[in-house]
This record gives structure tokens, sequence and C-alpha cells, in this order.
């Protein structure tokens, strides 16, 4: 069974500071990836996803993953984080084969301060 | 376009109740995944229903389950509450359930059972 781990549960920076968030996973199948924002009393929205091509997937709010199979990882990053960035953000992995069923990690809360 | 609907938001019930929430899928939508987020335990899957099955389940006991109707809408109940059932209940919904299609979510029931 799969499993993903978020390295980090908080990770406090300031505003227009670079940013990354660590996601690891392991699966003995092939993979989809994705990384999900929550914002307080909301759902989780997509941010970006891996599907296959290019391992360099990017978001239209500035947030960019890469997805690297030989360390099993797909760190989050953005080079300047803005207040509005303050979430909670949750790395997920899909197996291929397995419907919809996605297995979270525990997620990182980004806390991006003035 | 609507995106997820979830009602009620807010439940508060005793322990021994049973409860009943709603999703109500965008239109289209004819995969739904139930979800429970705790502070505890994250984000771990229920089910998955598509076109009035149920395609995935997770690890959850009996007293968890759950039904699509014809027109994509999902219901999940659950009987006998314990304490432990007080979490955040998210729904998605997706196109066609097909792995890659994105997730949508609705902004959840929050459950609480005293």
């Amino acid at each position: 069974a799969q499993s993903v781990t978020q390295l980090d549960s908080q990770v406090p920076v300031f505003e227009e500071a670079p940013v990354e968030l660590r996601c690891n996973y392991s699966s003995s199948v092939s993979v989809y990836l994705f990384w999900y924002v929550q914002y307080p009393n909301q759902g989780l929205q997509l941010l970006l996803k891996y599907l296959s091509g290019s391992t360099l997937v990017e978001s239209i709010n500035g947030f960019e993953a890469e997805f690297n199979k030989s360390q099993t990882s797909f760190h989050l990053r953005k080079p300047s984080v803005h207040i509005s960035d303050t979430a909670e953000y949750f790395c997920a992995v899909l197996e291929g084969g397995a419907g919809n069923m996605l297995t979270f990690g525990g997620g990182t809360r980004l806390m991006v301060k003035p | 376009k609507a995106g997820v609907t979830q009602t009620p938001r807010y439940l508060i019930k005793t322990r021994g109740q049973q409860v009943t929430l709603s999703c109500s899928p965008i239109s289209g939508h004819r995969s739904v995944s139930w979800y429970q987020q705790t502070p505890g335990q994250g984000l771990q899957f229920l089910f998955e229903y598509f076109s009035e099955t149920q395609r995935n389940k997770g690890n959850f006991p009996g007293r968890f389950s759950g039904r699509q109707f014809s027109n994509s809408r999902s219901e999940m109940n659950v009987s006998t509450l314990e304490l432990g059932d007080s979490a955040l209940y998210l729904c998605a919904s997706s196109l066609a359930g097909v792995a890659g299609n994105e997730q949508f979510f609705g902004p959840g029931t929050r459950l609480t059972v005293l």
C-alpha cells in the first residue's frame, strides 16, 4: 500500500521569502501526484498535479513542484510567498487503477509572517 | 457552474445516535468520494461511488456506509456514533472516475459527537 510523508508539520516563513514544502511517497506501482491547499473552514483546492510528461509542474499562482522518481519525492516550492499563502498544504498520491482513492500526507501548515 | 455542496455544514450528535450526511456533486460528475479529516489521523479515504456502485472502500468499520443515487448525489451514514467519529467529512466529485481527473472538494460537514 502506498504512503505519503510530509516531513514538516509547520513551516514559518517571512513574506517574500522562498519556501519548500517536502513530500515523499512510497508505492510499488505507477502513481499520480497532487498538492492540495486548504484555507481555514474550507474544503481542499487542487494546487497542481503530476500525471505524466514533464516532471516540473506549475500552478497559476506561482507554486511549482517537481516529480523525482528516483527519490520518490514531489516537493512544492514557491520563490516568493505572500501573506495570502498562509494555509495548510496536503500532498496526495493516487495509484494507477485505484479509481479516485487518494492517500494524503499529514499536511504542512505554512505560516507567512509580515 | 455550482461547486460541490454538502449538507448540513455543522452537526452535533450524541454517542449512539446515527447521522446521514449529503453531498451534491458538480453537475455532470459521476464519481463521488468521501474522506474523513481529524487532527489525529489526518485525511483518510472512506469510500468512492461511481454510477451508483461502490468502487473503492477505505479501512473503516461497517458503521460507516454510503450510497449514490441515479442523479449522482451521495449520502453517507454513520451508525452508533462514537466520540472518535467527530471530524470534518469531505466529499469530492470528479467527472468520470478516471484516474487523474481532478477531484473537486466540497466545504465539508463538521460532525461533533458528544
